[in-house]
């Protein structure tokens, strides 16, 4: 049974804050993926990874970056918070069937 | 990149119904079409799932269509039950490739 888990549940940031989202898969996998999601918007791809070191940019990868130093970890940062990334963070791993994290709702005030 | 849209975006059935969900996709190389239910509070979860080789697939109650030549997919759920209602997502992938574009969702509400 593939584990995804995410460091918080709920964040409250301020606007200009540095953020930092974790994600840690349990099942080896080489792809990870960080999707925001947001009402009427569906799931929408920030930055994914094929490998330790490897990113690549998504549909929406403006104001965010990643690191993964580690297979089974991989975070999402945030170099300065503003109000309309105030929304769910949402991260997946696999392969065509994708595994999701149970999400960070993050509000930036 | 591709665009995949969704339709409609709220479904209210009677219990015992039938659901369908349209689904339509823009670059033709797609072919990878998942369908995944996300219950209130709950993460998203694969529900079925089809290949561009495959033009339907069944799953119990549930059942996917696919026409590759006018770039639409479709849910089909019969016999619907209160445990159905939840949002429902569309997907797309490419060849050789594990990104997904998603659709928009569809709030599928099931009256008892």
């Amino acid at each position: 049974d593939v584990k995804v888990t995410q460091s918080s549940r709920y964040l409250v940031k301020r606007t200009g804050e540095k953020v930092f989202l974790e994600c840690v898969q349990d099942m080896d996998h080489e792809n990870m993926f960080w999707y925001r999601q947001d009402p009427g918007l569906g799931l929408r791809l920030i930055y994914f990874s094929y490998d330790v070191k490897m990113k690549e940019k998504g549909d929406i990868p403006e104001g965010y970056s990643v690191s993964r130093e580690k297979k089974e970890r991989f975070s999402l940062i945030l170099e300065s918070a503003s109000t309309n990334q105030t929304s769910m963070y949402v991260c997946g791993t696999g392969d065509y069937e994708q595994y999701f994290g149970p999400g960070t709702r993050l509000t930036v005030t | 990149g591709e665009n995949v849209e969704q339709h409609p975006s709220t479904l209210s059935v009677q219990e015992g119904d039938s659901a369908v969900i349209k689904c339509t996709y823009s670059d033709s190389a797609s072919n990878y079409f998942p369908w995944y239910k996300q219950e209130l509070g709950k993460r998203p979860q694969l529900i079925i799932d089809i290949r561009s080789n495959v033009g339907e697939k069944k799953d119990q109650r549930i059942a996917v269509t696919l026409n590759k030549t006018a770039k639409h997919f479709s849910l089909h759920i019969t016999e619907t039950q209160p445990e159905d209602s939840a949002v429902y997502f569309c997907a797309a992938s490419p060849p050789n490739d594990y990104k997904l574009s998603f659709g928009a969702g569809t709030t599928v509400t099931v009256r008892a």
